[in-house]
C-alpha cells in the first residue's frame, strides 16, 4: 500500500525558515517524480514545486521560485521541501504527492499545515 | 501559465445527473490525448485522482463517473449523484507544468 506521510509543519513567524519532509513506503520512491501541493485555508489548491525521480531536476511555481527548495533522499525514501522568506501568503496545508507517468498526482499524503504569522 | 476556470457551486438532487465544466485558456491536448485529470476532495482530506486523461476512470472509481472533452473544454459528470459524492471537485492539467482550476463544491438541494 502506498503510504505518504508529512512532517514538520507548525507555526513560523514572516521572514523565518521552515523544512517539510514526506516519508514514502510502499512503492520504489527512487523510481517516480515527486511534488507539493498545497491549500491556503478555505482555498483551491496550489501546485508548489516537483523533483524528478533522481533528483536532477525541479521545478516550481513562480511565487516560491528563490525562496523554496524542493530535494529528495533516495536511500531514506524521504522527499523535502525547504522553504526559506517565509510569507503569511505561504499558510497553507501541504501535501505530498506522487506523480504518475502521464504526469498526474496519483497519490496524496494527508497533509501538513504551516501557519506563517507573527 | 494555463488558467482552468470552474464554476464555484453546483446543487443538485440524490439520484440526479450532475455535470461540472472545466475551461482552460489553452489547449491542453498533446499527441492525441488531453492532459485534463479531475480530483475529489471531501473536507479534512486529501485530494483522490477520479479521472485521467480526459475520460478514463482511475481505480477503484465508480463507473457512475465520467469525464469528456478536449481542447478546452471538460466536463465531470455523476450520474446518478449520491449522497457520498458531496465534496469540491477540481481539474487539473499537466501538458504545461500543473496547474488546478478552483474547484467547484458539490451540494446536495
Amino acid at each position: 500500500e502506498v503510504q505518504l506521510v508529512e512532517s514538520g509543519g507548525g507555526l513560523v513567524q514572516p521572514g523565518r525558515s521552515l523544512k517539510l519532509s514526506c516519508a514514502a513506503s510502499g512503492f520504489t520512491f527512487s523510481d517516480y517524480n515527486m511534488a507539493w501541493v498545497r491549500q491556503a485555508p478555505k482555498k483551491g489548491l496550489e501546485w508548489v514545486a516537483t523533483i524528478s525521480y533522481d533528483g536532477s531536476s525541479t521545478y516550481y511555481r513562480d511565487s516560491v521560485k528563490g525562496r523554496f527548495t524542493i530535494s529528495r533522499d533516495n536511500a531514506k525514501s524521504t522527499l523535502y521541501l525547504q522553504m526559506d522568506s517565509l510569507r503569511s501568503e505561504d499558510t497553507a496545508t501541504y501535501y505530498c504527492a506522487r506523480l504518475g507517468d502521464l504526469p498526474l498526482f496519483d497519490y496524496w499524503g494527508q497533509g501538513v499545515m504551516v501557519t506563517v504569522s507573527s | 501559465d494555463i488558467v482552468l476556470t470552474q464554476s464555484p457551486a453546483l446543487a443538485v438532487s440524490l439520484g440526479q445527473r450532475a455535470t461540472i465544466s472545466c475551461k482552460t485558456n489553452q489547449n491542453v491536448d498533446y499527441y492525441g490525448n488531453s492532459y485534463m485529470h479531475w480530483y475529489q476532495q471531501k473536507p479534512g482530506q486529501q485530494p483522490k485522482l477520479l479521472i485521467y486523461l480526459a475520460s478514463n476512470l482511475a481505480s477503484g472509481i465508480p463507473a457512475r463517473f465520467s469525464g469528456r472533452g478536449s481542447g478546452t473544454d471538460f466536463t465531470l459528470t455523476i450520474d446518478p449523484v449520491e449522497a457520498d459524492d458531496t465534496a469540491t471537485y477540481y481539474c487539473q492539467q499537466s501538458r504545461n507544468l500543473w496547474t488546478f482550476g478552483g474547484g467547484t463544491k458539490l451540494e446536495l438541494k
